[in-house]
């Protein structure tokens, strides 16, 4: 139990455009899921938190305008990256809350080209 | 403010020896959960571990074991007979259970096992 999928596993987009990436949990409602950004060689950074059928908290340095999270349901969540740029290419990791634990997906590498 | 602390960034082993992954924590919290977590090349997040800090008891897991010392806010992962396929970064983490629910990583400790 307490799977988590995230879609797609790899994505690769042109500068300026947009990529929505997608959380679900799978055989759980996740009344809170989380989004980590992991640039190569380095740690799993949070980004933000986010309550379903609330607005997302993030954490401080986070543009919340080009980093879109919509938490509609209790088994999805999803991150659009808006107007992406090549900085932006990272390996994007969410993971669902289900009791006091959080269960990861398999992540989301995002190349921007 | 809650941090994790992974001094070694990475180490090399030749396979068969034993191999130590240190992690200091600091939290205000005295309730709280601490991972240990494998990130293979591929990426995704291996659960290994989960101690609440009210259990100090070691654990072990066929060639895994654990040391958790509150009086030295740490909390040690050790390898025995390291094989080439525990090649991986390893993370520590320490969450809040009963507040925010977030996870704070170190930097990771990146393990080589050479044949």
């Amino acid at each position: 139990g307490a799977v988590v999928s995230q879609h797609p596993s790899r994505v690769i987009c042109k500068s300026g455009t947009s990529v929505k990436i997608e959380c679900r949990s799978l055989d759980f409602q996740a009344t809170t899921m989380f989004w980590y950004r992991q640039f190569p060689k380095q740690s799993l950074m949070l980004m933000a938190t986010s309550n379903e059928g609330s607005k997302a908290t993030y954490e401080q340095g986070v543009e919340k305008d080009k980093f879109l999270i919509n938490h509609a349901s209790l088994t999805l969540s999803t991150l659009t990256v808006t107007s992406a740029h090549p900085e932006d290419s990272s390996f994007y990791i969410c993971s669902a809350s289900h009791g006091m634990e959080q269960y990861f997906g398999p992540g989301t590498r995002l190349t921007v080209t | 403010a809650q941090k994790v602390t992974q001094a070694q960034t990475e180490i090399s082993v030749v396979e068969k020896e034993d191999v130590t992954l240190d992690c200091v924590y600091e939290t205000r919290d005295t309730t709280y959960y601490l991972f240990w977590y494998k990130q293979p090349p591929s990426g995704e997040l291996v659960f290994l571990i989960r101690r609440n800090s009210f259990d100090e008891q070691n654990e072990i897991s066929g060639r895994y074991s654990w040391n958790f010392q509150k009086s030295t806010s740490s909390f040690n992962f050790t390898i025995t007979a390291s094989q080439v396929v525990d090649s991986a970064v390893y993370f520590c983490a320490l969450s809040d259970p009963l507040g925010t629910y977030k996870y704070i990583f170190g930097t990771g400790t990146r393990l080589k096992v050479l044949a």
